[in-house]
């Protein structure tokens, strides 16, 4: 039973495009939402994250939209650069029960063309 | 400034052996963590800690056993390997989830 959803397995996308990743969830519980980034060989590195009480967080380039209602979030990455070619993973956690751990999706393969 | 450095990075074990995967964090967190990333699994939690002496069974435990004997080290044992553990092991830390976790680079492991 998977309750944190990465459907699209891979993506690609031409530089200097919007790149938008899709994440759903099935625990009405979750309430706290992250993106993690992936390049080959090298452990997840945290991106930006998201809590229930926004809809929307912005640092910099990457920007994440919720939407509770449809328990739906996305990651926007604008402008694409080819550096952003990643496996990027969508995280969640039950804030209110303290340090639960994060339960992460299966990831999208971000390809930025040159 | 090591951050959460995990030893070995590569090996090759035979079926049925065991061996020790390590874990260190340098940043005083409190909490830890070990994750398997296979192809088109993601990361699925193995188990983690949430203080020094303590550790709880994640999503997928059966066959691994881990100590957390000391704050700072956070150890994934493997009693008798088998090739379904062929894997990579991510190792992680955290003071709380509001800050994210910190990866180590990763261990690379093949059961032939």
């Amino acid at each position: 039973d998977q309750q944190v959803k990465q459907n699209s397995p891979s993506l690609s996308v031409q530089e200097g495009r919007i790149s938008i990743l899709n994440c759903d969830y099935t625990n009405s519980m979750f309430d706290y939402f992250l993106w993690y980034k992936k390049y080959p060989a090298e452990g997840p590195t945290f991106l930006i994250s998201i809590s229930s009480i926004k809809d929307k967080n912005e640092d910099g380039r990457f920007t994440v939209f919720l939407n509770k209602s449809a328990k739906h979030l996305s990651l926007h990455i604008v402008p694409s650069q080819p550096g952003d070619s990643a496996v990027y993973f969508c995280a969640a956690s039950p804030i209110g029960s303290g340090n639960t751990p994060l339960v992460f999706g299966k990831g999208t393969r971000l390809s930025v063309i040159a | 400034n090591a951050g959460v450095t995990q030893t070995p990075k590569f090996r090759v074990l035979k079926t049925g052996q065991s061996m020790t995967l390590l874990c260190a964090q340098d940043m005083n967190h409190e909490y830890m963590y070990w994750y398997r990333q296979d192809p088109g699994m993601g990361l699925r939690l193995i188990h983690y800690s949430v203080g020094e002496g303590t550790t709880a069974k994640g999503e997928v435990p059966d066959g691994y056993n881990v100590s957390r004997l000391k704050k700072q080290n956070f150890l994934l044992g493997l009693e008798s390997a088998a090739p379904s553990q062929t894997s990579v092991y991510f190792c992680a830390s955290s003071y709380t989830v509001f800050e994210g976790y910190t990866f180590g680079s990763g261990t690379r492991l093949t059961v032939v």
